[in-house]
């Protein structure tokens, strides 16, 4: 089965700080890739669609310039969270559209998030 | 604007109980549709999805949904849960005219009692 990665699991950062998130495509390319915020017992909000070799896409209200997205391969897709302060603890969760799925119900999977506290 | 409604937040079942989950979204186009379960401590499994023909889907663990077009609605059944239902449960959709972009409903607390 399709299996999305991501690492690291879990970061505890200094305010101040970057923390680099990777999400990863195992046995899949996936040209899309998709950046989510879960807030505790919350559902998934949606913070921004990464393609491979272009820039990424945010949803209003998501500063581009906090969370800077780079997606270099077929694979693989960053999160950085730039100046980290406690109100950007959260678990962030990435996805990938399988591009093998395209038109045929563009199933995403999703890596297992990673869990980011901000002292 | 696109958007995912469910309307159960928390749902307590005992055993052997019928489950429904209500889901309507609010999307122009052609959509997709996706029932995802996230068990407690752990990341998000696809329970099942439709995109095309039978409008009467079945996923994993002896789930189903249908999707009934004229009201929006794409609602999950399981004729009897099981303890290991517990889980929350989030409908999702996406389009082809929207990026592919998931919108996810709020999500369904299943608590099923042994």
């Amino acid at each position: 089965g399709a299996v999305v990665s991501q690492h690291p699991s879990r970061v505890i950062c200094k305010s101040g700080t970057s923390v680099k998130i990777e999400c990863r495509s195992l046995d899949f390319q996936a040209t899309t890739m998709f950046w989510y915020r879960q807030f505790p017992k919350q559902s998934l909000m949606l913070m921004a669609t990464s393609n491979e070799g272009s820039k990424a896409t945010y949803e209003q209200g998501v500063e581009k310039d906090k969370f800077l997205i780079n997606h270099a391969s077929l694979t693989l897709s960053t999160l950085t969270v730039t100046s980290a302060h406690p109100e950007d603890s959260s678990f962030y969760i990435c996805s990938a559209r399988d591009d093998r799925l395209a038109g045929r119900g563009d199933t995403q999977y999703f890596g297992p998030g990673t869990r980011l506290t901000v002292l | 604007a696109q958007s995912v409604s469910q309307h159960n937040h928390h749902v307590i079942l005992s055993e052997a109980a019928s489950l429904e989950l209500g889901c309507n979204y609010s999307y122009g186009g052609t959509v997709n549709l996706f029932w995802y379960v996230q068990y407690p401590g752990q990341h998000l499994q696809l329970l099942l999805k439709y995109f095309s023909g039978d409008p009467l889907v079945k996923g994993i663990k002896g789930f189903e949904a249908e999707f009934i077009k004229s009201k929006f609605s794409f609602n999950l059944r399981k004729p009897s849960v099981q303890w290991s239902d517990t889980a929350e449960y989030f409908c999702a959709v996406n389009a082809n005219t929207g990026g592919f972009k998931t919108i996810f409903g709020a999500g369904t607390r299943l608590f099923v009692k042994a």
